[in-house]
């Protein structure tokens, strides 16, 4: 599975958009973007996950770069609650199951 | 619904001991993994379960690390003569498919002394 690059911190305001953005640039025609938080003494929860087109869901949108190499996590109103490390992996659908962890961004939402 | 649930949710042990770690998964869930956090580290692969499957134990971390699932539901991690290093949460998650997000519990954290 690809490698994925991630800042390691990023800081919003709450009440504001949260962009978390990660580089998969060797990423493959068959590997799904996934994103995932820890929050704090929790174990990891799934947030969303797309191929190529932009998807949205009650929690966030994730935005795939036409060529896939990148892709940018928005949560549109960030509140204290969404204070977490966010996980970016690549992931072989029908033949991986292994997600492999980054380091992840660790967001602060300040009041 | 119940989530994946895991016991117990805080454990401290004496180094040389074993240790049993219990994860039930969501009901219906065919696969179900083990990983391992250490302190501020990522999530390390330890174990996978899919349906009646031979496991993938490749990653666990030496021979005193095993793990059963048994009757397709609930699984066990034993560790064997504990080591200091051991020390670390163990995340249990489970998937209705392979295909599937994995929802996690949240964890076991375990303490040798």
């Amino acid at each position: 599975d690809a490698k994925t690059t991630q800042p390691p911190s990023m800081d919003c305001a709450e009440g504001r958009a949260a962009n978390l953005p990660c580089n998969h640039s060797t990423i493959s025609g068959n590997e799904y973007v996934y994103w995932y938080r820890q929050i704090h003494s929790q174990g990891p929860q799934y947030i969303i996950h797309g191929l190529k087109n932009n998807e949205t869901n009650e929690m966030a949108s994730l935005i795939i770069t036409e060529d896939r190499k990148s892709s940018t996590l928005i949560l549109p109103h960030a509140t204290l609650r969404d204070t977490a490390v966010y996980y970016c992996i690549v992931r072989v659908v029908d033949s991986s199951y292994k997600l492999i962890f980054g380091s992840g961004t660790r967001l602060l939402v300040r009041p | 619904g119940a989530g994946v649930s895991q016991s117990p949710s805080n454990k401290v042990t004496e180094k040389g001991k074993d240790v049993e770690l219990r994860c039930d998964p969501i009901s219906g869930h065919t696969a179900l993994y083990w990983y391992r956090q250490s302190l501020g580290q990522g999530l390390e692969f330890l174990i996978y379960f899919q349906g009646n499957s031979a496991p993938d134990k490749s990653g666990l971390p030496s021979d005193r690390f095993s793990a059963e699932r048994t009757g397709g539901s609930v699984s066990t991690l034993t560790i064997q003569r504990t080591q200091q290093e051991d020390s670390a949460v163990y995340l249990c998650a489970s998937s209705p498919t392979l295909n599937s997000p994995l929802h996690f519990g949240n964890g076991t954290r375990l303490t040798v002394t």
